[in-house]
């Protein structure tokens, strides 16, 4: 069955400090992954997807098959960081659905 | 244009009312989704549409009727809704069903049933 777990709802990180959202997901083929990200009183947006291997506002995620995992990681936060993150995985299949993780909450410390 | 368009954003009704939410987008995306997403919880599916025909029904209450004129337009029908329908309703779009390019998303409809 297809599931995206992120083991943390909240993470406080301070100013400058590195940052790493965990992602771990489970899926029998090969899933396509995303993060999105959601600020306050702003629509939620697609923040990065594993295909392109792009680093977006200095946030990147690698793509561990081995131990099923797509943790985002940014080496000094920033006050405008804080947002809610969402995991999520598809699939490239007509029928495959984008599955949401339950989400971690980004409050960053001055 | 590269965004989503939601109409309303804010929405009372009571239980025996008819409304409909209404999203727009003009980037030649094909496939088209309507999420529900209760307060700090991850947005859940309700309905795909993909080249207009409806692809995913994730068994939502008929009281909630989805419809897609055409390419650019997804409406959703609302009728006999509960307390419990209260919820922010996201529309999104995507280049094709295969999605990897990731979704775009609307700012959503808040919708309150009294």
């Amino acid at each position: 069955a297809q599931r995206v777990t992120q083991p943390e709802k909240l993470l406080s990180v301070f100013k400058g400090a590195p940052v790493e959202l965990k992602c771990n997901y489970s899926y029998s083929g090969s899933p396509e992954l995303f993060w999105y990200v959601q600020y306050s009183r702003q629509r939620l947006q697609l923040l990065l997807r594993h295909i392109s291997r792009e680093s977006i506002k200095g946030f990147t995620a690698d793509l561990n098959k081995g131990e099923t995992s797509f943790h985002l990681k940014k080496p000094f936060a920033q006050e405008e960081d804080s947002a809610m993150y969402y995991c999520a995985l598809s699939g490239a299949n007509r029928d495959d659905k984008i599955i949401f993780g339950k989400g971690t909450r980004l409050h960053i410390l001055p | 244009d590269t965004e989503v368009t939601q109409t309303p954003k804010h929405l009372v009704m009571g239980m025996t009312n008819k409304k409909s939410l209404k999203c727009e987008q003009h980037m030649g995306h094909r496939a088209m989704y309507w999420y529900k997403q209760k307060a700090k919880k991850p947005p859940e599916l309700m309905f795909v549409y993909s080249y207009e025909k409806l692809s995913i029904n994730e068994s939502v209450p008929s009281r909630f009727s989805p419809e897609c004129p055409n390419s650019s337009l997804l409406n959703l029908h609302l009728h006999a809704l509960q307390p419990e329908d209260s919820a922010l309703y996201l529309c999104a779009s995507s280049q094709d069903y295969t999605q990897l390019y990731g979704y775009t998303f609307g700012s959503g409809t808040r919708l309150t049933v009294v």
